[in-house]
């Protein structure tokens, strides 16, 4: 069975600060996603990990990949309050499926 | 053109009523997902079909039925829902191949009363 464990799954920050939530997942794969779902809203795609070492950026997100460790990374750089979300990993993809992590749901406060 | 379109946006039905939620997309993915979201919870997948075959069916109880009649369109077709089953239905494609993300549907939020 696949799981895929997130943490924290409550985070509340402050404009201007760092921090990273992390994502642990069971299986072999060498590969992880990463999604945003803001309130009431579906999911919108931020990234794709697809080896071990891999590392993306996209303004003040940026993600990374130890297939090793089974361990992925999502680290905001300078929280603003537009990065306020729920942020989900996810394991699998293609023919099977996505398996889904908890979420994190992310308050950052002026 | 990266988007998939889902209707209807909400839906509300009773119990004995026979309903059903369709999906679109254009970018000549070829596999397609059902998602179920309750509120606060990360989505759980119900099926998967590639290459227009149902190709898993995560035991999800016979009152959904899916359908993908081609390549472009995935339907559900839901009868005599619980109210437990109450949640936002996402609807996903993919090419097909694990190098890919999903790129998910605005969902529908349906109601069973």
């Amino acid at each position: 069975e696949l799981k895929v464990e997130q943490n924290p799954l409550f985070l509340s920050m402050q404009e201007g600060k760092n921090y990273t939530i992390y994502c642990n997942y069971s299986t072999t794969s060498d590969r992880l996603y990463w999604y945003r779902q803001d309130p009431g809203k579906s999911l919108e795609s931020l990234f794709v990990l697809l080896s071990n070492g891999a590392v993306k950026q996209e303004g003040r997100l940026m993600a990374s990949l130890d297939t090793k460790a089974r361990l992925s990374t999502l680290h905001i750089t300078a929280a603003v309050h537009d990065l306020s979300a729920t942020y989900f990993c996810a394991d699998g993809g293609g023919a099977d499926g996505l398996t889904f992590g908890k979420g994190t749901h992310l308050i950052i406060q002026p | 053109d990266t988007e998939v379109t889902q209707t209807p946006k909400h839906l509300v039905m009773g119990m004995t009523n026979k309903k059903s939620l369709k999906c679109e997309q254009h970018m000549g993915h070829r596999a397609m997902y059902w998602y179920k979201q309750k509120a606060k919870k990360p989505p759980e997948l119900m099926f998967v079909y590639s290459y227009e075959k149902l190709s898993i069916n995560e035991s999800v109880p016979s009152r959904f039925s899916p359908e993908c009649p081609n390549s472009s369109l995935l339907n559900l077709h839901l009868h005599a829902l619980q109210p437990e089953d109450s949640a936002l239905y996402l609807c996903a494609s993919s090419q097909g191949d694990s190098n890919y993300e999903q790129y998910f549907g605005p969902g529908t939020r349906l109601t069973v009363t």
